[in-house]
C-alpha cells in the first residue's frame, strides 16, 4: 500500500511568488490535514479535510493561504504571494475515516519550503 | 485547549544506554497521545499512542511510554539505545472531541554515541 505522497520536496522561490503543494493520500482516507513546521519550532496544524470539506480550518495563518481538495482525493495548498516567514516544511497526513476511536495519522515527507 | 512541552531539544545517550525522553502536556478534556519519529528525509512515523486503555504502552523498535494523569506526563522510553534510534522525537496531544488536529511539543533530536 503506497504511502502519503507530496510534491515538490523542495521549493525554493523568491518573494511575493505563488508556490502550490500538492498531496496525495493513502487511498479511501477521507481525512487529510495540513501540518506546518518553522525552522526550530513546533509542528503546528494548518487545516483538516473530511473528503472534500474543509472540517477545521483553524490554524491556516493568514488568507495568503488557500486549500483545496476537489474530489476528496488529492489535495493542494497555494501560498500567494509568498513572504519570508513561510519558510518551513509542510507536511500532510491522511487517516482513515470513522468515528469514535482515534484514526492513526500517516504523515507524508513534507515539502521544504524556502522563500527568499 | 492542549499543549505538550518536551523537555530538551538535544538528547545525547551512548549505545546501549537507557533512552528516556520527556514530555508534558496540558489538557482540557482526556487526551490521546502520541510520540512520532522522524528519521531524515522521512515522513513522521508513529512510535506508539495512548488512547485511555492501559497507560503502559509499548510501541516499535522496543520504546515504551507511561501515561501519568497526576504528573501531566508521557515520557518515552527505551533500555538499550541503538545507533538506528538516531532521529527526532514529536510528542503530541488530541483530544477526541471530533476536532483530531494533533498538537506537538517542539522535538527532540537524539543521538547515539557509539
Amino acid at each position: 500500500e503506497a504511502g502519503v505522497t507530496q510534491f515538490p520536496s523542495h521549493s525554493v522561490i523568491e518573494k511575493g511568488q505563488t508556490v502550490t503543494l500538492r498531496c496525495d493520500p493513502i487511498s479511501g482516507h477521507d481525512n487529510l490535514y495540513w501540518y506546518r513546521r518553522v525552522m526550530g519550532k513546533e509542528i503546528k496544524f494548518l487545516l483538516h479535510f473530511v473528503k472534500e470539506s474543509k472540517q477545521d480550518e483553524s490554524g491556516m495563518p493568514n488568507n495568503r493561504f488557500l486549500a483545496e481538495r476537489t474530489g476528496g482525493t488529492y489535495s493542494t495548498l497555494k501560498v500567494q504571494p509568498a513572504e519570508l516567514e513561510d519558510s518551513g516544511v509542510y507536511f500532510c497526513a491522511s487517516s482513515s475515516p470513522g468515528t469514535g476511536s482515534y484514526n492513526e495519522q500517516f504523515f507524508g515527507p513534507g515539502t521544504r519550503l524556502t522563500v527568499l | 485547549a492542549q499543549s505538550v512541552t518536551q523537555l530538551g531539544s538535544h538528547v545525547s545517550v551512548s549505545e546501549g544506554a537507557l533512552v528516556l525522553l520527556r514530555c508534558n502536556y496540558s489538557s482540557s478534556v482526556p487526551p490521546y497521545l502520541f510520540w512520532y519519529v522522524q528519521y531524515p528525509n522521512q515522513g513522521l512515523q508513529l512510535l506508539l499512542k495512548y488512547t485511555s486503555a492501559a497507560t503502559l504502552v509499548k510501541g516499535i523498535n522496543g520504546f515504551e511510554a507511561e501515561f501519568k494523569k497526576s504528573e501531566t506526563s508521557f515520557h518515552l522510553t527505551k533500555p538499550s539505545a541503538h545507533m538506528s534510534d538516531a532521529a527526532e522525537y514529536f510528542c503530541a496531544v488530541s483530544a477526541d472531541t471530533g476536532r483530531r488536529a494533533l498538537t506537538f511539543g517542539s522535538g527532540t533530536r537524539l543521538q547515539v554515541q557509539p
